[in-house]
């Protein structure tokens, strides 16, 4: 009965390359979130999907970042280019469709970029 | 838009003594409210969540929430600190009504001192 997998747990990328994160929700979850969370601070949303949807990006910031979350496989969040700034965890939850009920979270996963 | 504020960046409590973690909320409607406990390098877990019914929510770890419309609060309590209580709390709410998506309070760190 697993939870919320994120992969990989930690990924180090030189500025400019690309870092693709991923997020396979709970089983009988449809919907995903991503939240990024900078050193000593809260957790910033970013966006949420559905199956093939993105219901909300207004948290993602407007150019290098996109989210996918295809029929089958996992949530993928891109970053392309990445630059020190984008240094942070990164997490993933899922929730069921029906409202009001929270979410589970995944580990997260460091990015570092050097 | 919803939102939750946590007033308190840092909280320290001696080991055994009761704790409070407060959040204070701006909610329209019949508030969803949750708490969550982030401990180093993990996830975030759920702690508990206020949807309706009764103001004092039990949740896991011994911890539990009161719910006060008067003062728009959802203050999280534990009658008796342990060590291992040492964490990061965020409280949530929806961040419309009816939606699913969170949006988390900035965080407050529990130190609890032997």
């Amino acid at each position: 009965n697993a939870g919320v997998m994120q992969n990989p747990r930690h990924l180090v990328r030189r500025r400019g390359q690309e870092a693709r994160l991923r997020c396979s929700p709970m089983k009988g979850h449809s919907h995903v979130y991503w939240y990024r969370q900078l050193p000593e601070e809260g957790l910033k949303f970013m966006v949420y999907l559905q199956k093939e949807n993105i219901i909300d990006e207004s948290g993602m910031p407007k150019e290098r970042f996109s989210a996918e979350f295809p029929k089958e496989g996992p949530s993928i969040l891109r970053i392309q280019q990445v630059v020190r700034g984008d240094s942070a965890a990164y997490f993933c939850a899922s929730s069921p469709p029906a409202g009001g009920n929270g979410y589970t979270f995944g580990s997260g996963t460091r990015l570092t970029v050097v | 838009a919803q939102s939750v504020a946590q007033p308190e960046d840092q909280v320290n409590v001696a080991e055994g003594n009761p704790l409070t973690v407060k959040c204070t909320y701006s909610v329209s409607g019949n508030p969803y409210l949750f708490w969550y406990v982030q401990y180093p390098n993990r996830g975030l877990q759920f702690l508990l969540k206020y949807i309706t019914g009764d103001n004092l929510v039990k949740g896991s770890y011994g911890f539990e929430a009161e719910f006060n419309k008067s003062q728009t609060s959802f203050h999280l309590k534990k009658p008796s600190a342990l060590v291992s209580d040492s964490a990061l709390y965020f409280c949530a709410s929806p961040r419309q009504s009816g939606a699913n998506n969170l949006f988390f309070g900035t965080g407050t760190r529990l130190t609890v001192i032997p």
